[in-house]
């Protein structure tokens, strides 16, 4: 599976978006692009997924670059309740399963 | 439905002893998993199970045993507990075919002292 780096913290003011980059240079052409996110002391929350195309659902949206090595999750309108520990993580499925590997992410402190 | 759910909560084990972690899932979910979390760090795979009596080891196995009867359940096993094993874990659940996602319960914190 591919490396992926993210920036540490961001901060981002109540109401605006929120944009957390992901960069994946390594990224082969069959492995996805999942997001989770860890509010403090609970269970890793999924949040979206994509392989080429641009997502969105009711949560978040994902922005991958033509050439698929960064991508973006982007929280239209963040909330107090959206702090929480972002997790960018690049995955081919096998039938082994879908062992993810976290890293560290990126603390996301959204501010009133 | 109640999704993944992990017990005890909490729990402070002296060094040497057992214990058993508990993790059950309602969702029919044939892939399950456990995770450990130390402080400040991200999540790094125990075990996982891809079905009923299939289970393979993660990036961290040693000191653990798991086990996978039923599709329901996936209890985690320390047989002699360190201090190096004090840190939150957690017990995940999914159908494993392409695009499906993880879900988490919301873990236990051991404390081995």
């Amino acid at each position: 599976d591919a490396k992926t780096t993210q920036p540490p913290s961001m901060d981002c003011a109540e109401g605006r978006a929120a944009n957390l980059p992901c960069n994946h240079s390594t990224i082969s052409g069959n492995e996805y692009v999942y997001w989770y996110r860890q509010i403090h002391s609970q269970g890793p929350q999924y949040i979206i997924h994509g392989l080429k195309n641009n997502e969105t659902n009711e949560m978040a949206s994902l922005i991958i670059t033509e050439d698929r090595k960064s991508s973006t999750l982007i929280l239209p309108h963040a909330t107090l309740r959206d702090t929480a520990v972002y997790y960018c993580i690049v995955l081919l499925p096998s039938n082994s399963g879908y062992a993810l590997n976290f890293g560290k992410g990126t603390s996301l402190l959204v501010t009133p | 439905n109640a999704g993944v759910t992990q017990t005890p909560k909490f729990r402070i084990l002296k060094i040497g002893q057992s214990m058993t972690l508990q993790c059950t899932q309602d969702m029919n979910h044939n892939y399950m998993y456990w995770y450990r979390q130390d402080p400040g760090m991200g999540l790094k795979l125990i075990y996982y199970s891809v079905g009923a009596g299939i289970t393979d080891k993660g990036e961290v196995p040693n000191g653990y045993n798991v086990s996978r009867s039923t599709t329901e359940d996936f209890p985690l096993r320390l047989e002699l507990a360190a201090p190096s094993q004090t840190s939150v874990y957690f017990c995940a659940s999914s159908r494993g075919q392409t695009n499906s996602p993880l879900h988490f319960g919301n873990g236990t914190r051991l404390t081995v002292t």
